[in-house]
């Protein structure tokens, strides 16, 4: 069974600092995912990160993927209030038979960040 | 374009009816997928459509949930005789290809409370 695990769960911290949100999972899988969820809103694609070493950038946003450590890390640099939502990463299993599949998601890291 | 619309956007139920969630993906999307996400949870994968065919429904939770895609594009998510372990948002996301490095887009999702 696939399992994905962030850490940290929750975070707090100040406008202008830098951060990592980790992500690892249990088999497999060189296809990951990065998502932001603000409350009661659906969730919105950030990140597709599709083989080892792959790294991308969008704003104060960077993802990367290590698929020999099965890790993914998300970091924010410089952050400001509007990156205050819950970031979630998840994971497609390789052994899915072929053709797309579901995502097993991590439970989220819920990041508030303060003026 | 249009995204991914859901409907209705919250459903109350009293315990032990049946409901129907709807989803209209995006125009052309091959591939369908419907989460359940609980509060404060990363949403959790519940069945998958590729095109009219459903391919994947180890995700559902009990007999009582029943997905259906008849046409290759609108699904719809019937729970019958609801409990109150039901009361989640269900999110339905579509992606273009069938392929699996597709990103996934989501719906606004469902917020079905059971009384």
């Amino acid at each position: 069974e696939l399992k994905v695990e962030q850490n940290p769960l929750f975070l707090s911290m100040q406008e202008g600092k830098n951060y990592t949100i980790y992500c690892n999972y249990s088999t497999t899988s060189d296809r990951l995912y990065w998502y932001r969820q603000d409350p009661g809103k659906s969730l919105e694609s950030l990140f597709v990160l599709l083989s080892n070493g792959a790294v991308k950038q969008e704003g104060r946003l960077m993802a990367s993927l290590d698929t020999k450590a099965r890790l993914s890390t998300l970091h924010i640099t410089a952050a400001v209030h509007d990156l205050s939502a819950t970031y979630f990463c998840a994971v497609e299993a390789l052994d899915s038979g072929g053709g797309a599949d579901g995502l097993t998601f991590g439970k989220g890291t819920h990041l508030i960040i303060q003026p | 374009g249009a995204g991914v619309s859901q409907s209705p956007r919250y459903k109350v139920a009293k315990r032990g009816q049946d409901v129907a969630l709807r989803c209209d993906p995006i125009s052309g999307h091959v591939s369908l997928f419907w989460y359940q996400q609980a509060l404060g949870q990363g949403p959790e994968f519940l069945t998958y459509f590729q095109n009219e065919a459903q391919l994947d429904k180890s995700g559902l939770p009990s007999d009582r949930f029943f997905a259906e895609r008849p046409e290759g594009s609108v699904s719809t998510l019937k729970i019958q005789r609801t409990q109150q372990e039901d009361s989640a948002v269900y999110l339905c996301a579509s992606s273009l290809i069938s392929g699996s490095t597709d990103t996934q887009y989501f719906g606004p999702g469902t917020r079905l409370t059971v009384l």
